[in-house]
């Protein structure tokens, strides 16, 4: 089974500094990889998702990640930190299930800016 | 425009009380997700459906109900069996295989008193 390891549950960056959100996912192929952002009381909406092709996704609000197979790695990042990026953020893979298929969650990463 | 409506937004349950969250979608999406999501442990798979009247279990579905006799709905029932019911529950839906995306409706908060 897949599974996904969000390392630091709380970042806190200065507005304009550079965003790093770090995910590890284990290793199947092919892995569907995705990250989702959420806002206080309200459902995720997709960032950005690899699947095949370029390793260097990029996605809205200016996000991007990178896949990297060798080191299992999907990390989120943005060049220039905005208040409004204060949310909680999930890196999540696609999984084979019996019934079809299904996605798996990290624990989430909570970004704080500060002013 | 399409999407996907949760109800209840907010719903408040004595212990021993069953109680049952709407979902509905208008994308028609083949599959459909509920997830549990409590502070600090992500979101957690309850149920999902790929087909119409074929549901399968999830990693947390001791306690949990669901339904599929419509391609649009997917009710899940939180029955008194559930231990620990109190967290926010996401419904979700997905168009195609593992590469689609999900599609989330705005959560439904579950208090019980």
């Amino acid at each position: 089974a897949q599974s996904v390891t969000q390392l630091g549950s709380h970042v806190s960056v200065s507005e304009g500094a550079l965003v790093l959100l770090r995910c590890n996912y284990s290793s199947s192929v092919p892995p569907y990889l995705f990250w989702y952002v959420q806002y206080p009381n309200q459902g995720l909406q997709l960032l950005l998702k690899y699947t095949t092709g370029a390793t260097l996704v990029k996605g809205i609000n200016g996000f991007e990640a990178e896949f990297k197979k060798s080191e299992t790695s999907f990390h989120l990042t943005k060049p220039s930190a905005h208040m409004s990026d204060a949310a909680e953020y999930f890196c999540a893979v696609s999984d084979q299930g019996t019934g079809g298929f299904k996605t798996i969650f990290g624990a989430g990463t909570r970004l704080f800016v500060k002013a | 425009d399409g999407g996907i409506t949760q109800s209840p937004k907010y719903l408040f349950r004595k212990e021993g009380q069953n109680v049952t969250l709407s979902c509905e979608q208008n994308l028609n999406h083949d599959a459909m997700y509920w997830y549990r999501q409590d502070p600090g442990q992500g979101l957690r798979l309850i149920y999902y459906s790929q087909i119409v009247n074929d549901f399968q279990k999830g990693d947390i579905a001791e306690g949990y109900s669901v339904s599929r006799e419509k391609k649009e709905s997917f009710p899940l029932t939180v029955t008194s069996a559930q231990k620990n019911p109190t967290a926010f529950y996401l419904c979700a839906s997905r168009q195609g295989a593992g590469t689609g995306e999900l599609f989330f409706g705005e959560g439904s908060r579950l208090t019980v008193l």
